[in-house]
């Protein structure tokens, strides 16, 4: 079963500063990766989609990276704002179902 | 913001009772996906509707079921209510099935089983 693995669980930064989410799998059989942010209590926002074919997707700020074989992804994003502050998820799809890891609870500090 | 609706938003119920929750997917889209999200977790994948059949199902016992509708707009009912069913619900429509298309969400139906 694929497991997916988020690390740190929770961040805090002041703003302006550049970060890095990571996000690890268990089985690189995978289709897609998906990034997404989710505010308190409320559903998910996509962010990013990489095919397994792609090693990364920008977009604005936003930069992730997919390491299909080490079965890593990364998000980095740039300069740092507190709008920012939210929950990031990652999820793989080997082609039945998503599957999400835990989540990075991210705090930009003004 | 997405164009997926969820209704209701907040629901109370008591354990052993039965619950029907509402999904309306984005225009042009016929996949709709339905997670259950336990507080501080991921979501976890309930099952996957395309073209009105189930098409594909996570770990959940049949007492979870769903339906969607030629408009492609999907139910999820749970029976015989339980403690640990209390989560956010989430749907996702997606434009295809195969999991392979972004997948937009909408904003939950919090559920509390007392």
């Amino acid at each position: 079963k694929q497991e997916v693995t988020q690390i740190p669980a929770a961040l805090s930064v002041p703003e302006g500063e550049n970060l890095v989410l990571n996000c690890s799998f268990t089985d690189s059989a995978i289709y897609n990766l998906q990034w997404f942010r989710q505010d308190p209590g409320k559903g998910l926002t996509s962010l990013l989609l990489i095919q397994s074919s792609q090693r990364e997707q920008t977009s604005g700020r936003l930069n992730a990276s997919l390491d299909k074989s080490s079965g890593r992804s990364t998000l980095y994003i740039a300069a740092s704002q507190p709008g920012d502050s939210a929950t990031y998820l990652c999820a793989v799809t080997p082609g039945n179902q998503f599957y999400f890891g835990t989540g990075t609870s991210l705090t930009v500090i003004p | 913001e997405t164009g997926v609706t969820q209704s209701p938003t907040h629901l109370i119920k008591t354990r052993g009772q039965q619950v029907t929750l509402r999904c309306s997917s984005q225009s042009g889209h016929n996949t709709v996906s339905w997670y259950q999200q336990a507080l501080g977790q991921g979501p976890q994948f309930i099952f996957q509707y395309y073209r009105e059949e189930e098409n594909g199902r996570g770990n959940f016992p049949p007492r979870f079921s769903g339906l969607q509708f030629p408009n492609y707009s999907s139910e999820l009912n749970v029976n015989a209510l339980e403690l640990d069913d209390s989560s956010l619900y989430l749907c996702a429509s997606s434009l295809n099935s195969g999991h392979t298309d972004t997948q937009y969400f909408g904003p939950g139906t919090r559920l509390t089983v007392l």
